[in-house]
């Protein structure tokens, strides 16, 4: 099936660092999303992102995050400067609608902020 | 706010029997979408099943569910598991509002034993 691929799979930094997590999601695919997913707890939606702009975002997507997607190049999630509570399992999606389309997910950014 | 309940962390079943995984949910939204996600070790969530028509069974891989309303149910079913079969299962929830966003069960560990 379509492929989403999140580099890197693992990302280890210290507290007050930027990160930058990167996806490349399917090619024909024009809506992109994150979660974020605490150990052990369920995957939470952080944002979803069309034609360049935030459509939607949740309270846990602090002023702290952006995102991107430049020149139809990866879709980033960027998070300047990185708390303790940041360290999760980040995972991209991306779909060809909105409504109930379905969401094609990669593996995972696990983020682990020291 | 929507919510999944999956009830059992984990399941451990025995190859050839019959396995069922429960997904119940609350929402206040009428126009909704169900997935059940599997994901294998270090591999991304991928989609099994999806339904949105109440009462109508959905099969996949040898995998069903059928969304029942009136419980507020999803559940998913095998009749005979397979040593493949073992994995981490997501219900999750599309409340079809223009953002796709998805509501998550907090997963459900299947084990199948020889």
């Amino acid at each position: 099936g379509p492929k989403v691929l999140q580099i890197p799979s693992h990302q280890i930094i210290d507290m007050g660092q930027m990160v930058t997590l990167n996806c490349d999601p399917v090619s024909n695919h024009l809506y992109f999303y994150w979660y974020k997913q605490i150990l052990g707890q369920q995957m939470e939606f952080l944002v979803n992102f069309y034609n360049g702009k935030v459509m939607e975002k949740s309270k846990l997507f602090k002023d702290q995050f952006s995102v991107e997607r430049p020149d139809g190049s990866y879709f980033t999630l960027k998070i300047q400067p990185t708390a303790l509570e940041d360290s999760a399992v980040y995972f991209c999606a991306s779909s060809t609608g909105l409504g109930v389309n379905t969401l094609y997910f990669g593996a995972g950014t696990r983020l682990s902020v020291l | 706010g929507d919510s999944v309940t999956q009830t059992e962390g984990l399941v451990t079943v025995t190859e050839g029997l019959p396995v069922k995984l429960n997904c119940t949910y609350q929402t206040t939204y009428l126009t909704i979408a169900f997935f059940w996600y599997v994901q294998y070790l270090n591999e991304a969530p991928q989609v099994l099943l999806k339904s949105s028509t109440d009462n109508k069974r959905t099969e996949h891989q040898g995998f069903h569910a059928t969304l029942h309303k009136s419980s507020s149910s999803f559940h998913l079913q095998k009749s005979s598991a397979q040593l493949s079969d073992s994995a981490l299962y997501y219900c999750a929830l599309s409340d079809g509002s223009a953002g796709n966003k998805l509501t998550f069960g907090i997963g459900t560990r299947v084990l199948v034993r020889p």
